[in-house]
C-alpha cells in the first residue's frame, strides 16, 4: 500500500529558505501535492506537481520531484512568520484523481525572528 | 463564496455516548469526503460520497460509525457508541469533479475536534 513519510519538525529564521522533504512509495502516483494547515484550520492546497515533471515554481514556492528516489520537496524562499504551519505532502494513486489521496504525517514549520 | 462549514467545532463527551458531526460542502461540489485526523498525523479517508452515493467507505469502521448524505448536499457522520480512541479531529472536504481530477484540490472545513473522556 501507499506510505508517505515526512520529518516532523523544521525551524528556520525569518528570511531564510525552508526545505520540507517527503518520500513516498507508490511509483504509480500521478499527482503529488503540498497542503498547508494553520492552527485550528483545515488543510489548504498550496501547489501540486504532475508526475512527468521534475520541477515547478510558483512565486516563493519551488517543488522538486525525483521519481527515481520517490522524493518530493517543497522549498519556501524568504520564509515569513505567516508560513508557520504544518505542511502535508499527498499523493494520488495511478488513477490520478484526488479521490484517492494519501497524506503524509505532516512537517511542522516554525519560523523564528 | 462560503467555504466548507462544519459543526460543532468542539465536542466533549463521555465514552459510550453517541456523537454526530455535520458538514455543509461548497455549493455545487458533488464530491464530499470525511477524513479522520489523529494528533500529529495526516488525514485519513473515512468515506467519500459522489452526490448521495457512498462510493468508498472501505476505511469506515462500520460497527460504530455511520454516515449519510441524503440529498447529495449536507452530510452527517455519527459515532455510536464513542470510544476513547475516537478522540481526534474529523475533517470534511468537498471537491468539484473536474477540479479534483486536474488539480487535486480538496476544500477542507475547519474540522470538528472530538474529545472522549
Amino acid at each position: 500500500g501507499e506510505d508517505v513519510e515526512q520529518s516532523l519538525f523544521l525551524s528556520v529564521r525569518e528570511g531564510d529558505s525552508s526545505v520540507i522533504n517527503c518520500t513516498y512509495t507508490d511509483s504509480s502516483s500521478t499527482y503529488l501535492y503540498w497542503y498547508k494547515q494553520e492552527p485550528g484550520a483545515g488543510l489548504q492546497l498550496l501547489t501540486y506537481i504532475f508526475s512527468n515533471m521534475d520541477m515547478k515554481q510558483d512565486q516563493r514556492l519551488t517543488v522538486l520531484l525525483n521519481k527515481k528516489d520517490k522524493h518530493l520537496s517543497l522549498r519556501i524562499a524568504d520564509t515569513q512568520t505567516g508560513d508557520s504551519a504544518i505542511y502535508f505532502c499527498a499523493e494520488t494513486d495511478s488513477t490520478g484523481t484526488a479521490s484517492k489521496l494519501t497524506f503524509g504525517t505532516g512537517t511542522r514549520l516554525q519560523v523564528t525572528l | 463564496e462560503a467555504g466548507v462549514v462544519q459543526s460543532p467545532r468542539y465536542k466533549i463527551i463521555e465514552k459510550k455516548q453517541p456523537v454526530a458531526f455535520w458538514c455543509n460542502p461548497i455549493s455545487g461540489h458533488n464530491t464530499l469526503y470525511w477524513y479522520l485526523q489523529n494528533l500529529g498525523q495526516g488525514p485519513e479517508l473515512l468515506i467519500r460520497y459522489e452526490n448521495e452515493e457512498a462510493v468508498d467507505d472501505s476505511q469506515l469502521p462500520k460497527d460504530r460509525f455511520s454516515a449519510e448524505r441524503l440529498k447529495g448536499v449536507d452530510s452527517t457522520l455519527k459515532i455510536q457508541p464513542a470510544e476513547l480512541g475516537d478522540s481526534a479531529v474529523y475533517l470534511c472536504a468537498s471537491s468539484s469533479p473536474g477540479l479534483a481530477g486536474e488539480t487535486g484540490e480538496l476544500f477542507f472545513g475547519e474540522g470538528s475536534r472530538l474529545t472522549v473522556l
